[in-house]
């Protein structure tokens, strides 16, 4: 069973637009969340990270919010840039005390920005 | 900055061989890790390695084994390639601890056809 899922495959923007990517997670006791960008024929790279203490988190164009109570969150990107269309994975660490430095990766949501 | 190597981008295999996909990192990192990328399934964890000679399995361990000799160094082998083996297969690094250590840096990844 997914841990960390990502309901939109795929999302088409307009440059300049709001781009919103959604993650929704099935345990309440996950409390660090993070976002991978990846390119084609690239290894994923780290982009924002949100603990639970938080309800948001900035880092340029780029907002990750988290709704606890509704176990989802979901980042922002704004404005939309053609060199941001790329797959994008949300991910967890299963929690305090559990397994040692894995993460559970949702399926990931290709973004397109066109011009 | 961190860097995560593996050893070869593009692989092609004939079904049956062993392979041998071989990764390196230089930041001393405690953890290492073995994920395959596929269209629509995210990054799935094949095993990692939190120690050297140490190994856990993930979620798809079944026709792979791994190798930790050494902490920079961590090797998947597919024992006996097969087609539905073909994927993208990504290493990763992070530190240990928690949220210390949440952050994964990947490889550029290699793309393995098996045929």
């Amino acid at each position: 069973d997914q841990q960390v899922k990502q309901n939109s495959p795929s999302l088409s923007v307009q440059e300049g637009r709001i781009s919103i990517l959604n993650c929704d997670y099935t345990n309440s006791m996950f409390d660090y969340f993070l976002w991978y960008k990846k390119y084609p024929a690239e290894g994923p790279t780290f982009l924002i990270s949100i603990s639970s203490i938080k309800d948001k988190n900035e880092d340029g164009r780029f907002t990750v919010f988290l709704n606890k109570s509704a176990k989802h969150l979901s980042l922002h990107i704004v404005p939309s840039q053609p060199g941001d269309s790329a797959v994008y994975f949300c991910a967890t660490p299963p929690g305090r005390g559990s397994t040692l430095g894995r993460l559970y990766f949702g399926r990931g949501t290709q973004l397109t920005v066109w011009p | 900055d961190v860097k995560v190597t593996q050893s070869s981008r593009y692989l092609v295999k004939r079904t049956g061989e062993k392979v041998f996909l071989e990764c390196v990192q230089d930041m001393d990192h405690e953890n290492m890790f073995w994920y395959r990328q596929d269209p629509g399934l995210g990054l799935r964890l094949i095993y990692f390695s939190y120690d050297v000679k140490m190994k856990e399995k993930g979620d798809i361990p079944e026709g792979y084994s791994v190798s930790r000799e050494k902490k920079e160094r961590f090797s998947l082998i597919l024992e006996s390639a097969s087609t539905n083996q073909t994927s993208m297969y990504l290493c990763a690094s992070s530190l240990s601890g928690y949220f210390r250590g949440t952050e994964a840096f990947f490889g550029q990844g290699t793309r393995l056809t098996v045929v």
